[in-house]
């Protein structure tokens, strides 16, 4: 069944501020882990991912943090922007099970211009 | 450079009829998922498939639904007998052999309403 939920359903953000989705996972085996991007009518979009032998992983604009003590993931959006508005999905992938990625419910990020 | 290709993106069925689901994955990808989401939701496990071989089905549902992915041309998600609780956006998903890219990237997914 599914181990990943997620602690905001809803954020709202100012354009510029930056944004912080958070994640909680609850397999203490999973080992990789992927933030999606969905917008409106499309398919998920890869944003970034993080194996659990890190704590952190940069990219453009985004950070992920991974806290393994407590089981926690977040994705840190920096000077958000009007397109960053969409449905954030955390999934994890526990590494004896092949591909198979489980998915939260999401935090949808409303950003105000 | 074509990304996982999907389609119908729209299908309309009413009850009791079959629906069938294409996907293409990247190029040079062998690898094949499907995902089911309803509104408001997480996506979903459905099945994991590689070329002729379908490696795991748990979460697929036992009965109407069914997967392949043939040697030559699209994954295939075939659901019999379409119930109105079948209505979702079903999407299809690839990555490289394991052990090189794991990342899954998504197709745009097809909306399948049952009337």
């Amino acid at each position: 069944g599914e181990s990943v939920g997620l602690h905001l359903p809803t954020l709202s953000v100012q354009e510029g501020d930056n944004s912080i989705i958070n994640c909680a996972y609850s397999n203490s085996a999973s080992d990789y882990f992927i933030w999606y991007k969905q917008e409106s009518g499309k398919g998920p979009q890869f944003i970034i991912d993080i194996r659990s032998n890190m704590d952190k992983r940069q990219g453009q604009r985004v950070t992920v943090l991974l806290n393994k003590t407590v089981k926690h993931l977040s994705l840190q959006i920096a000077a958000t922007q009007p397109g960053d508005s969409a449905v954030y999905f955390c999934a994890e992938n526990i590494g004896n099970n092949f591909n198979k990625f489980y998915f939260g419910s999401g935090t949808k990020l409303n950003v105000k211009p | 450079n074509a990304g996982v290709m999907q389609n119908p993106r729209h299908l309309v069925r009413r009850r009791g009829q079959e629906a069938r689901l294409r996907c293409s994955p990247m190029k040079g990808h062998s690898h094949v998922y499907w995902y089911r989401q309803l509104p408001e939701e997480g996506l979903k496990f459905m099945v994991y498939l590689q070329k002729e071989n379908i490696i795991d089905e748990s979460g697929m549902p036992k009965e109407r639904f069914s997967a392949e992915f043939p040697k030559e041309g699209p994954s295939i998600l075939r659901i019999q007998q379409v119930v109105r609780g079948d209505s979702a956006a079903y999407f299809c998903a690839s990555s490289r052999p394991q052990g090189g890219d794991e990342k899954l990237f998504f197709g745009s997914g097809t909306q399948l309403s049952v009337l």
